[in-house]
Formats: structure tokens, C-alpha cells, sequence
């Protein structure tokens, strides 16, 4: 199956900064990419829509401006959580998808704010 | 009615048993039924997928089962392990061509016992 990598792993900052998580697709180009949140036990919630070289599409509730999303590539998506505080700490995972309805998921990026 | 549920949330079987969960949807417009895998502190994976044009798909110990009528889906394991022990999600989508519009169900966490 197709891989999409993340990066990195896990993140701790300090509140008030801001913090970049990487999105790859390694064999495959990915015409959109998807950006997810998972509190401990629940389920995943998307927050927003990316196809290359277009702004993202977010779901209601999820502020754009706290939640930069760039997709710059087939191949390269960013999310960017602007100004960090200790509620924005959870599970971020980018899934990409370029064929019917396949979406292959990251191994997600754990985000302590402290 | 883009709600998706899914249960039990937590299931508890023996070695070599059946493990069977289910997923119910309100929106006939759903056209794809994927259900994934995600082990703790990992992105989910895809394990296996159905569309309503057929009623059951096997691969391997694992079998969808679709109900379109009744609207439900379930996913049986047989033979269950204790590496089948994770955390599984059914989801629906209305299908193109970039996988978009996915709905997730809440999760059910399986412990398979040696």
C-alpha cells in the first residue's frame, strides 16, 4: 500500500509558540491531503481539506487562522498550530488520497503544549 | 444524517474466537465503507473495504458484511489474536475522485485474551 510519513512524532513546546507538522506521501502523488485531530479514545475528527496549490477547506468549528494548512506539492503537506495552548495538545494525523475513495493515514504527531 | 455508529465500544474475546462489530448510517448516499485498524499511538490503517454493490467481502480471517436495506455494516474477525488487540473504526463516504467526505464511527477497542 501506498506510505505517507509524518513528521515529527511527537512535539512538545511551550505556550504561545507555534508548531509545524509535515505531511509526506512517499510513493504516490497526492492530489489531496487531509488533516484529522484524535482526542485520547475518541475518534478522528477532520479539520480540514487540502488539494495541491489550493487553500484548504476547513470544517466548521476549526479556526483557519489558528491552523495554517499549506499543500505546496503533490507530495508535501504542512499544518502549522499558530500560537499553542495547552487545549490545541492531541493526536494529529494527515491521511492523502489520489485514487477513489483510498485515503492512506500518517502515523500521526502527539503535540504536548505546555 | 452523516452520523455513523458503531458498536460495541469496547469488546473483550478469547484467543481464536469471532469478534464481530457493527456500523449503522442514516445517509443512503454513502457508497464506500472502509473499516480501519489503529494500534495505540499509530495512524489507522486501512483493512479492509465495501461497496454496496455486494453483501460480503472476505480477505482472509477478516469479513465485511453489508446490509443495505437495513443500512448496517459489520465486521467480523475470525480466529481472533492477540495482535488483533487495537482500537477498530468503520466509516462511510459518498465516493469521487478524491476520497473526500469521510464519517468515522466513535471506535471499538478489542482485547483479544491468550
Amino acid at each position: 500500500g501506498a506510505v505517507v510519513s509524518q513528521h515529527p512524532s511527537r512535539v512538545i513546546c511551550k505556550s504561545g509558540t507555534s508548531v509545524k507538522i509535515e505531511c509526506r506521501s512517499l510513493d504516490f502523488q497526492a492530489t489531496t491531503m487531509f488533516w484529522y485531530r484524535q482526542f485520547p479514545k475518541q475518534s478522528l475528527m477532520l479539520m480540514a481539506t487540502s488539494n495541491e496549490g489550493s487553500k484548504a477547506t476547513y470544517e466548521q468549528g476549526v479556526e483557519k487562522d489558528k491552523f495554517l494548512i499549506n499543500h505546496a506539492s503533490l507530495t508535501l503537506s504542512t499544518l502549522t498550530v499558530t500560537s499553542a495552548h495547552p487545549e490545541d495538545s492531541s493526536f494529529y494525523i494527515c491521511s492523502a488520497s489520489s485514487r477513489g475513495n483510498e485515503q492512506f493515514f500518517g502515523p500521526g504527531t502527539r503535540l504536548t503544549v505546555l | 444524517q452523516q452520523q455513523v455508529k458503531q458498536s460495541p465500544q469496547s469488546l473483550i474475546v478469547q484467543k481464536g474466537g469471532i469478534s464481530i462489530i457493527n456500523c449503522a448510517y442514516e445517509n443512503t448516499a454513502f457508497d464506500y465503507f472502509p473499516w480501519y485498524q489503529q494500534f495505540p499511538g499509530k495512524g489507522p490503517a486501512l483493512l479492509i473495504a465495501i461497496r454496496p454493490d455486494v453483501s460480503e467481502k472476505k480477505e482472509g480471517r477478516f469479513t465485511i458484511s453489508f446490509n443495505k436495506s437495513a443500512k448496517q455494516f459489520s465486521l467480523h474477525i475470525m480466529d481472533s489474536q492477540p495482535g488483533d488487540s487495537a482500537t477498530y473504526f468503520c466509516a462511510a463516504s459518498i465516493g469521487d475522485n478524491y476520497g473526500q467526505n469521510f464519517v468515522f464511527g466513535p471506535g471499538t477497542r478489542l482485547s483479544v485474551l491468550p
